[in-house]
């Protein structure tokens, strides 16, 4: 079974600097996708970045760009310019490219505080 | 575009009762997935729904059950309430296809059992 791990329940940044949060996975598959999620006081799960694992180019979206290292089973993401809007619980997701279901497995989340 | 939505946003139940809750999918998705998540974890997978069938199953007891109906809106019920059933339970849809779908999600419906 995968397994995601985040080591970093809370980070803090001050407004409009960068900040880098990790996440680890494992898994024995070739094919996949991984996501981050963020998660406001709202509730509702929104979708902030996604990587295919067969392609070796980083993604980004705008200010968030991510470090997927395969090899190492990493994949952080990187929020430059940090805004107060930005201030959230960030989860890490994997899901199998093969399967039936295609579920997402969570990590335990980042909470992520921005200071003016 | 209409987004996933959910019902009710929050309710109330005593244990050993039973709870309906709904989920309408985005326009253009067949795929409805559940999750529940407990105060301070990530989401954990309950059941995946596709063309009305389940389509894949988490780690979750019998008395979890859903159906799918034609219009791709789903449903989740839990018979039997117990404590440890108080969390956010998420609906996600994706149009399954090729893959590299996308689940989308609603916000979210938060459930206290007493």
């Amino acid at each position: 079974a995968q397994t995601v791990t985040q080591s970093q329940p809370e980070m803090s940044v001050q407004e409009a600097e960068t900040v880098t949060l990790s996440c680890t996975y494992d898994t024995s598959e070739s094919d996949y996708y991984l996501f981050w999620y963020k998660q406001p006081p709202s509730r509702q799960m929104i979708l902030v970045i996604r990587q295919e694992a067969y392609k070796q180019q980083n993604a980004t979206e705008n200010r968030f760009s991510v470090n997927f290292q395969k090899a190492a089973k990493s994949f952080s993401l990187k929020i430059s310019d940090s805004q107060l809007g930005d201030a959230a619980m960030y989860f890490c997701a994997y899901r199998s490219g093969s399967g039936s279901a295609r579920q997402l497995t969570f990590g335990s989340g980042t909470q992520l505080t921005v200071l003016p | 575009e209409t987004g996933v939505t959910q019902s009710p946003t929050h309710l109330i139940k005593t244990r050993g009762q039973q709870v309906t809750l709904r989920c309408s999918s985005q326009s253009g998705h067949n795929t409805v997935s559940w999750y529940q998540q407990a105060l301070g974890q990530g989401p954990q997978f309950i059941f995946q729904y596709y063309r009305e069938e389940e389509n894949g199953r988490g780690n979750f007891p019998p008395r979890f059950s859903g159906l799918q109906f034609p219009n791709y809106s789903s449903e989740l019920n839990v018979n039997a309430l117990e404590l440890d059933d108080s969390a956010l339970y998420l609906c996600a849809s994706s149009p399954l296809g090729g893959g590299g779908e996308t689940q989308y999600f609603g916000p979210g419906t938060r459930l206290l059992v007493l």
